[in-house]
């Protein structure tokens, strides 16, 4: 069983919906990425957290240690959203685990 | 501009031929890491360096070797490449580790025959 799941998989929707995106782990874990991969390969860190909520832009991440869960959220999406987008957290200090990613397609 | 660099970007090789892949930053970081990316397998962590000299492995480190004599360079070295290690490498920085916001070079497709 892979220490990361994401859900889900993938996700196609229309421009402006709601769109949310799940991580959970098995383990205790002390914080945790998330990450957006464009279809042309680039990865970009979007958030970095430990605890509660984070907001950029129509991106929110919210993680809760204790139920060992983060999602990230977009507001108002649109087609330049689309993207893979990762989760990963902390293994000791300085290791990073990843989830398999999330591929979302956002239609005009 | 601050950025991650890495050469090359594309590299078809074959078996057995050592090869090095360059990672540079100009941002000044301490922390910088190498990574693989597989289908189905995702992103995994090669090594990792906390500092000058200070390299340390992640999960996948067989095959590969790092260095870090320089602050700014972090190269990835195969000393005898096998067609497993076919894969889209990237390398990334932040300024102390993983605890700051990570930065990632462009990435490297790599073709072992």
């Amino acid at each position: 069983k892979n220490e990361v799941e994401q859900s889900p998989q993938n996700l196609t929707a229309q421009e402006g919906e709601f769109i949310t995106i799940n991580c959970s782990y098995s383990v205790g874990i002390s914080a945790l990425h998330w990450l957006q991969q464009h279809p042309g390969g680039g990865i970009v860190s979007l958030f970095m957290l430990s605890s509660g909520k984070k907001k950029h832009g129509r991106l929110i991440a919210t993680i809760n240690i204790q139920e060992k869960h983060s999602s990230l959220h977009i507001t108002a999406s649109h087609p330049r959203d689309s993207a893979v987008y990762i989760c990963a957290f902390h293994q000791g200090a300085q290791k990073l685990v990843f989830g398999q990613g999330t591929r979302l397609t956002i239609n005009p | 501009e601050a950025q991650v660099t890495q050469n090359p970007r594309y590299l078809i090789t074959v078996t057995g031929k050592k090869l090095t892949v360059t990672c540079s930053q100009n941002m000044n970081h301490e922390y910088m890491s190498w990574y693989r990316q597989d289908p189905g397998l995702g992103l995994r962590q090669i090594y990792y360096s906390m500092n000058v000299e200070v390299t340390d492995k992640g999960d996948v480190p067989e095959g590969y070797k790092v260095s870090r004599k320089e602050k700014r360079n972090f190269p990835l070295i195969l000393e005898s490449p096998s067609p497993n290690q076919t894969s889209l490498y990237f390398c990334a920085s932040s300024r102390q580790g993983l605890y700051n916001e990570q930065f990632f070079g462009p990435g490297t497709r790599l073709t072992v025959l």
